[in-house]
Order: structure tokens, then sequence, then C-alpha cells
């Protein structure tokens, strides 16, 4: 089956670097794209692209893609980063669009 | 810059229906594939449709082919996503959303809907 998956959390200090996982198992080298949720807000693209950052993102935000593992590094983590982040694949052939479970970031 | 308002949701009786619209500005519309996708209370996203630019290509989630209908007005800057057989489980925040190559660059701010007797 196509399942994206992440772990529910991850708590980091301020300062410190986050690492949020998104196993693709059956996506092979699919794009992956990121994105922000704060509460009781809509989702925001902080990358798209496997590594690519929209306008406005900041530089802390970087993702990468390697075998069965995409990640996304926020770099000096904020309390302001505190959110849920999704990753997200698009396969084409398949015209199957799929979140993963989401990622609870909680700064310390 | 890109601006995507949702309305139309609200509170509807199991077997009912609904339609939703996101009104679209910022850019041209008339371009871009657009989607629909929802979130249930405290879970995760979950993309149930997508139009292609000229409305001739569509994608439904298996959760609701033949139960929702998304349509677009390119005169009118406008989509929608007309709802039926409602069922508690579609009971969440619906989301208009840009659909970029790939990804959803842009998206509104959510419209609820509560599907309860």
């Amino acid at each position: 089956s196509y399942v994206l998956t992440q772990i529910p959390s991850v708590s980091v200090a301020p300062g410190q670097t986050a690492t949020i996982t998104c196993g693709k198992n059956n996506f092979g080298s699919k794009l992956v794209h990121w994105y922000q949720q704060k509460p009781g807000q809509a989702p925001v693209l902080v990358v798209n692209d496997d590594s690519d950052r929209p306008s406005g993102i900041p530089e802390r935000f970087s993702g990468s893609n390697s075998g069965n593992t995409a990640t996304l590094t926020i770099s000096r983590v904020e309390a302001g980063d505190e959110a849920d982040y999704y990753c997200q694949v698009w396969d084409s052939r398949s015209d199957l669009i799929l979140f993963g479970g989401g990622t609870k970031l909680t700064v310390l | 810059q890109v601006h995507l308002v949702e309305s139309g949701g609200g509170l509807v009786k199991p077997g009912g229906s609904l339609r939703l619209s996101c009104a679209a500005s910022g850019f041209t519309f008339s371009s871009y594939f657009m989607s629909w996708i929802r979130q249930a209370p405290g879970k995760g996203l979950e993309c149930l449709s997508y139009i292609s630019s000229s409305g001739r290509d569509i994608y439904y989630a298996d959760s609701v082919k033949g139960r929702f209908t998304i349509s677009r007005d390119n005169s009118e800057n406008s989509l929608y996503l007309q709802m039926s057989s409602l069922r508690a489980e579609d009971t969440a925040v619906y989301y208009c959303a840009r659909f970029r190559a790939a990804y959803f660059d842009s998206w509104g701010q959510g419209s609820l809907v509560t599907v309860s007797s």
C-alpha cells in the first residue's frame, strides 16, 4: 500500500536542530514537499521539490531526499517553529496525491 | 498576492448536500490547477480532488469518488466542490489550494463542514 510514514512527535530545544523524516517506501524517486501548520491556521508550503524553499521561507528550513527517506531539517529552532509538519508526494502515473500523517514539533 | 477564500460550509444532516465555493484573486486563475483538501478534527491532511486549468482533467480520492464533484468557473475566478450523500466522517475543515506542478503552494483559510443529525 502507499503510505508516507512520519514520527508523530519531535521535541527540540531552542537554537538546536530539528530533523523530521518521511518514509516513502513505495514512492521511490518521487519529489517530496513539506508543509508547516500552526494551530488554527492553514498549512504553509515550506519546502517543495525535495529541497527548494518558496519565497519568504527562512534559510533555516531545508530539505533532502535520499533512498526511502525524505528529511526536513530546521536549523536554529525558534519558538515560532512549533507546529505540525506534513510531507506530501504526487505520483502522476497513478494520479495519487498523499500526505504523511504529520509530525508535531515541540520547542522545549 | 495569491488570495483564496472559501465559503459555503456549515452544519448539514447525514445524507445531505452542500456546495463549497472558493474565490480566487491575485493570480491568473485560469492558468492553474486547483484542489480541495480536507482535515478532520485532530487529524491529518487529505487531498480530495483536483481539477486542471481548463477543467478537462479531474482527480478524486477514493473516499469521495461518486459523491463529490469539483468544478470551476474561470470567468468568475471560482472553484467549487459539490458534496452529496454526506456522512459523519466527512466532518472536516475544507481547504481550497492552488496545485502547482506537484504541490500546493497557496491555501485558503478553510471552511468547516459539520455533518451531524
